[in-house]
């Protein structure tokens, strides 16, 4: 089974400031045949379900903000908020489906 | 817009059967993969298992032992039921749904709070 090791655990940052959000996998998530790495990202409000932001590590999904990018390959990968709104205070998680599913941890963001 | 509703006891007695139902609605059942999430209470998320289209079903090794998942395309509803449940069985449970096998989850249900308690 892949481990997916986040981190902060938590991170206050100033409204329109950066937050960076770093996920690393136990092992490589990048299929090598199509060169994708299978990697997602994740924001979940309180009391809501997550809410896909991120897919194939860098691909926004429809509707998401350009303000969130995904970075990163192989085992090593990014979420960067690049001005944080108010609405952007959730919990976010990366999610490998390179095998069976697996999770990280969380990074709570709040405002400082 | 696919939508997804879980349903189910919010309480269930130790070493009893949690029994869930997910019902999908706008979208065509047969062409996703399903799948089973669970979430204590200020905590991570924590695969459960999934069922293809293809109609394999595949559980988290943690759980296998206890799981069983099934679809029924007519009504268009995903199961899930997790047997012996205990304690730390406690969380929400959520139905969500990817375009195929080795996809992000696309949609997901609200979640469902499952106490296990006597």
């Amino acid at each position: 089974d892949i481990v997916m090791t986040q981190s902060p655990d938590s991170l206050a940052v100033s409204l329109g400031e950066r937050a960076t959000i770093n996920c690393k996998s136990s092992q490589s998530v990048l299929y090598s045949s199509n060169n994708k790495n299978y990697l997602a990202w994740y924001q979940q409000k309180p009391g809501q379900p997550p809410k896909l932001l991120i897919y194939w590590a860098s691909t926004r999904e429809s509707g998401v903000p350009d303000r969130f990018s995904g970075s990163g390959s192989g085992t090593d990968f990014t979420l960067t908020i690049s001005s944080l709104q108010a609405e952007d205070v959730a919990v976010y998680f990366c999610h490998q489906y390179y095998t069976t599913p697996s999770f990280g941890g969380g990074t709570k963001v709040e405002i400082k | 817009q696919v939508q997804l509703q879980e349903s189910g006891p919010g309480l269930v007695k130790p070493s009893e059967t949690l029994s869930l139902t997910c019902t999908v609605s706008g979208g065509s059942i047969s062409s996703y993969s399903w799948y089973w999430v669970r979430q204590p209470a200020g905590k991570g998320l924590e695969w459960i298992g999934r069922f293809h289209g293809s109609g394999t079903t595949t559980y988290n090794p943690s759980l296998k032992s206890r799981v069983t998942m099934s679809v029924d395309t007519s009504k268009t509803q995903f199961s899930l039921r997790l047997s012996s449940v205990t304690a730390a069985d406690t969380a929400v449970y959520y139905c969500a749904i990817s375009s195929g096998a080795n996809l992000p989850f696309n949609y997901w249900g609200q979640g469902t709070l499952v106490t296990v308690s006597s």
